[in-house]
């Protein structure tokens, strides 16, 4: 089974604070990395899709940068709001398989207001 | 479009019991899968199908059974449900395209609450 790590596993934080996280994948056979929001009591939401090595993606204050050659991804919240709490989910795609993503465990953010 | 749906919303069952949960999609996605939700664990993949009459095994297959006749539909059996089947089951559907930058979104479903006594 492949690993796709994500780090912290948690984070508290206060409102206004900026903070980031990690995911760690495969570096060969790589097709795509996928981040998603995750709300309590509600569905996943994807945030950014990203395949280029070198990939920068942004949507508000959120963005997320992508490095293939070694197998990693950061995920960037600029000023944290409360509403930005959630569990952010990671996801790799291999180039050679399809319909089959492999997900991180998840950060769980918590923004104190 | 209603997207990814899921039935039931919620489920109790007794140990030994058998159901199915449903899943739909109206988009013409090749992908579907199926994941559990469990305190720590993320999503864990169950099964997933790249088309109809396709299936694989994912993560945890095991106590659930998966078929694929049609492009819309992807229900999930549990043949026999235990106390460690109770979690929260997500469905979701993709599809892969480079030419137009689809490269398997996951959209997912409301999920559905079983609690196995």
């Amino acid at each position: 089974i492949l690993n796709v790590e994500q780090s912290p596993q948690s984070l508290h934080v206060q409102e206004g604070d900026s903070t980031n996280f990690t995911c760690s994948f495969p570096s060969s056979n790589f097709y795509a990395l996928h981040w998603y929001r995750w709300e309590t009591a509600k569905s996943p939401e994807a945030l950014f899709v990203m395949t280029l090595n070198g990939d920068e993606k942004k949507k508000g204050r959120i963005s997320a940068t992508l490095n293939t050659k070694e197998g990693y991804s950061y995920l960037y919240i600029k000023g944290s709001q409360p509403e930005d709490s959630a569990t952010y989910l990671c996801a790799f795609l291999f180039r050679s398989t399809l319909g089959r993503l492999y997900f991180g465990r998840g950060t769980q953010l918590t923004v104190w207001p | 479009n209603a997207g990814v749906t899921q039935t039931p919303k919620f489920q109790v069952l007794k140990t030994g019991q058998s159901m199915t949960l449903q899943c739909a999609q109206d988009m013409n996605h090749e992908y579907m899968s199926w994941y559990r939700q469990d305190p720590g664990m993320g999503l864990r993949l169950i099964h997933y199908s790249v088309g109809a009459g396709i299936t694989d095994q994912g993560e945890v297959p095991n106590g659930y059974n998966v078929s694929r006749s049609t492009t819309e539909d992807f229900p999930l059996r549990l043949l026999s449900a235990a106390p460690s089947q109770t979690s929260v089951y997500f469905c979701a559907s993709s599809f892969r395209d480079r030419a137009i930058g689809a490269q398997e979104t996951q959209y997912f479903g409301p999920g559905t609450r079983l609690l196995v006594l």
